[in-house]
């Protein structure tokens, strides 16, 4: 059973274009939620974390947003550039026996075009 | 600066040998994780530890240990009893407060071959 669920999976865009990424979660545990960019082979780079008591974070381009009530969050990507291209990774902080932990979506693979 | 050192970046491993993937940490964080990603699959959570010389199991830990000797040290040793270890292996470690995000490392590649 998926906890957190990403879609989509995969999305082509033009160059410029405004888009959003959707992660939804299931457990009511989670309290803060944090989105990732991984590049092909590589490790992931920390975007956006949004703690409980937030409702967005924005850092240049990126806006996140989350609603705990209806498990969603979303991340905004403004004016796309090539260079967004990379899998963008959601994922929920929950705590549990032995402390806090993160559960991942699968991702989605964004491909911005010229 | 400070950050997550993941090494090797590659490792071939031969049936039935046991190998360790090295995690260091200056970032002072309390808490150290390991996850495994295969493609279609997301990460998994191996193991974690909060405090030295104390560790947790995740999702996948059969096949696996850890130690946690150092607070800035949480290497992982994929045993001969994990049947299939070849994946891309990444560390993580933060605050034990969880208010300040999880950093990662660059990930360590094991091929069995």
């Amino acid at each position: 059973k998926q906890e957190v669920t990403q879609i989509p999976a995969a999305l082509s865009v033009p160059e410029g274009e405004n888009l959003v990424l959707n992660c939804s979660f299931t457990d009511s545990a989670i309290y803060n939620l944090q989105w990732f960019r991984q590049d092909p082979g590589k490790g992931l780079t920390s975007l956006l974390l949004i703690q409980s008591s937030q409702r967005e974070q924005t850092s240049g381009r990126l806006n996140a947003s989350l609603d705990k009530s209806s498990g969603r969050s979303t991340l905004y990507i403004a004016a796309s550039q090539p260079g967004d291209s990379a899998t963008y990774l959601c994922a929920g902080v929950k705590s549990g026996g032995g402390g806090n932990k993160l559960t991942f979506g699968t991702g989605t693979q964004l491909k911005v075009e010229l | 600066d400070g950050g997550i050192t993941q090494s090797p970046k590659y490792l071939f491993r031969k049936e039935g040998q046991n190998v360790t993937l090295s995690c260091e940490q200056n970032l002072n964080h309390d808490a150290m994780y390991w996850y495994r990603q295969d493609p279609g699959q997301g990460l998994r959570l191996i193991y974690y530890s909060q405090i030295v010389n104390d560790f947790q199991k995740g999702d996948i830990a059969e096949g696996y240990s850890v130690s946690r000797e150092k607070k800035e040290s949480f290497p992982l040793t994929v045993t001969s009893a994990q049947k299939n270890p070849t994946a891309f292996y990444l560390c993580a470690s933060m605050f034990d407060t969880g208010g300040y995000g999880y950093t990662f490392g660059s990930g360590t590649r094991l091929t069995v071959v």
